[in-house]
């Protein structure tokens, strides 16, 4: 089972900031929080990862808390085409295989 | 440099019939998973491999699932005698051999249809 929990669903107005939570309230000292996303039913996408400090690229940038029980993923300027299913990962360093969850349908609204 | 490619992109089979699903990782990357969709549902995570070795097998259904990653050529996963049920979005996946990058990366997805 996925160890994450995230919200069903989130709208976001385009242009905006669509801020993505996800709680971890389990995680280990060696778990990463990766992020994907689905668009409709292509393959998954990476977006992100981190261990503990808040991490940024081209995409979006991550926020840990300090006790790192809970995250956000954040796109600092939603566009119709972040519309997808984003999915939290929490997973051990190495090739271990991600357990997907049922993730957060996020839709831009135009 | 091309991403992970996969095909056929869409696969019709009927019951009873075999069913062939090819995935080519990305150059340079060495580790192959494989994941299912079914329609509804989210990815689950089927089998793990490297050049020649399955490395992770316990998502796999113990009966007509088959995977391989041989030393030359792409990963292919194999189902045999298809049924309604394996109808659905079958992903493939790679990462780099490099320790200090864990990424999967993923193809477009075979959708088989079992008819």
């Amino acid at each position: 089972d996925a160890k994450t929990t995230q919200p069903p669903s989130m709208d976001c107005a385009e242009g905006r900031a669509a801020n993505l939570p996800c709680n971890h309230s389990t995680i280990s000292g060696n778990e990463y929080v990766y992020w994907y996303r689905q668009i409709h039913s292509q393959g998954p996408q990476y977006i992100i990862h981190g261990l503990k400090n808040n991490e940024t690229n081209e995409m979006a940038s991550l926020i840990i808390t300090e006790d790192r029980k809970s995250s956000t993923l954040i796109l600092p300027h939603a566009t119709l085409r972040d519309t997808a299913v984003y999915y939290c990962i929490v997973r051990s360093s190495g090739n271990t295989p991600l357990v997907f969850g049922k993730g957060t349908r996020l839709s831009v609204i135009a | 440099n091309a991403g992970v490619m996969q095909n056929p992109r869409h696969l019709v089979r009927r019951r009873g019939q075999e069913a062939r699903l090819r995935c080519s990782p990305m150059k340079g990357h060495s580790h192959v998973y494989w994941y299912r969709q079914l329609p509804e549902e989210g990815l689950k995570f089927m089998v793990y491999l490297q050049k020649e070795n399955i490395i992770d097998e316990s998502g796999m259904p113990k009966e007509r699932f088959s995977a391989e990653f041989p030393k030359e050529g792409p990963s292919i996963l194999r189902i045999q005698q298809v049924v309604r049920g394996d109808s659905a979005a079958y992903f493939c996946a790679s990462s780099p051999l490099d320790r200090g990058s864990y990424e999967q990366y993923f193809g477009p997805g075979t959708r088989l249809t079992v008819t």
